[in-house]
């Protein structure tokens, strides 16, 4: 079974400053990975996505990822946060096959303080 | 292109009713997706149609329920609410089972509120 395991429930960091939001996933076929951001009283919005293509991933916003298979992370970072980053940040994974069944870490809770 | 419409956005109802959620997709997509998020539980997966079909299942009892119509649309049903079934419900499209990225769209939610 696949699953998704986000360390942190929340991370406050200041304006400019580096934003890290860690994710690590259990898999026993090759994974996508994805991270989803969730602003107030919205559905879900895709950042990016790692489909067995380059391990490091940009996406939108600034945001980018890493794959690494030896660590099985798939952390989520911007090198310089801003004010409108602030959202719950979401990392799921599925299976190569196109299988739907897509699987949420508990979320993280960004604030960034001016 | 019309992105995933849930409706009703908001409501609101009472232990023992039951609700029935609305979903239209992505115009193409063939496949949808049922999510409940609460604040304590995060977002759980409930289940997904494809092609009329439900394909996968979360672990929900069998109060929940859906299906999907032959364009796609798909509604699902909460049968002798709880109040702990208040939570966002989340529909999600994607295009057909051959898909290689398995990336989901989702909508904006149905705000369930049991009282």
């Amino acid at each position: 079974a696949q699953s998704v395991t986000q360390l942190g429930s929340h991370v406050s960091v200041s304006e400019g400053a580096l934003v890290l939001l860690r994710c690590n996933y259990s898999s026993s076929v090759p994974p996508y990975l994805f991270w989803y951001v969730q602003y107030p009283n919205q559905g879900l919005q895709l950042l990016l996505k790692y489909t067995s293509a380059a391990t490091l991933v940009k996406g939108i916003n600034g945001f980018e990822a890493e794959f690494k298979k030896s660590e099985t992370s798939f952390h989520l970072t911007k090198p310089s946060a801003h004010m409108s980053d602030a959202a719950e940040y979401f990392c799921a994974v599925s299976d190569l096959w196109g299988n739907n069944d897509m699987r949420f870490g508990a979320g993280t809770r960004l604030t960034v303080k001016p | 292109k019309a992105g995933v419409t849930q409706t009703p956005r908001y409501l609101i109802k009472t232990r023992g009713q039951q609700v029935t959620l609305s979903c239209s997709p992505i115009s193409g997509h063939r496949s949808v997706s049922w999510y409940q998020q609460t604040p304590g539980q995060g977002l759980q997966f409930l289940f997904e149609y494809f092609s009329e079909t439900q394909r996968n299942k979360g672990n929900f009892p069998g109060r929940f329920s859906g299906r999907q119509f032959s364009n796609s649309r798909s509604e699902m049903n909460v049968s002798t609410l709880e109040l702990g079934d208040s939570a966002l419900y989340l529909c999600a499209s994607s295009r057909d089972k051959t898909s290689d990225t398995g990336e989901l769209f989702f909508g904006e939610g149905s705000r369930l509120t049991v009282l």
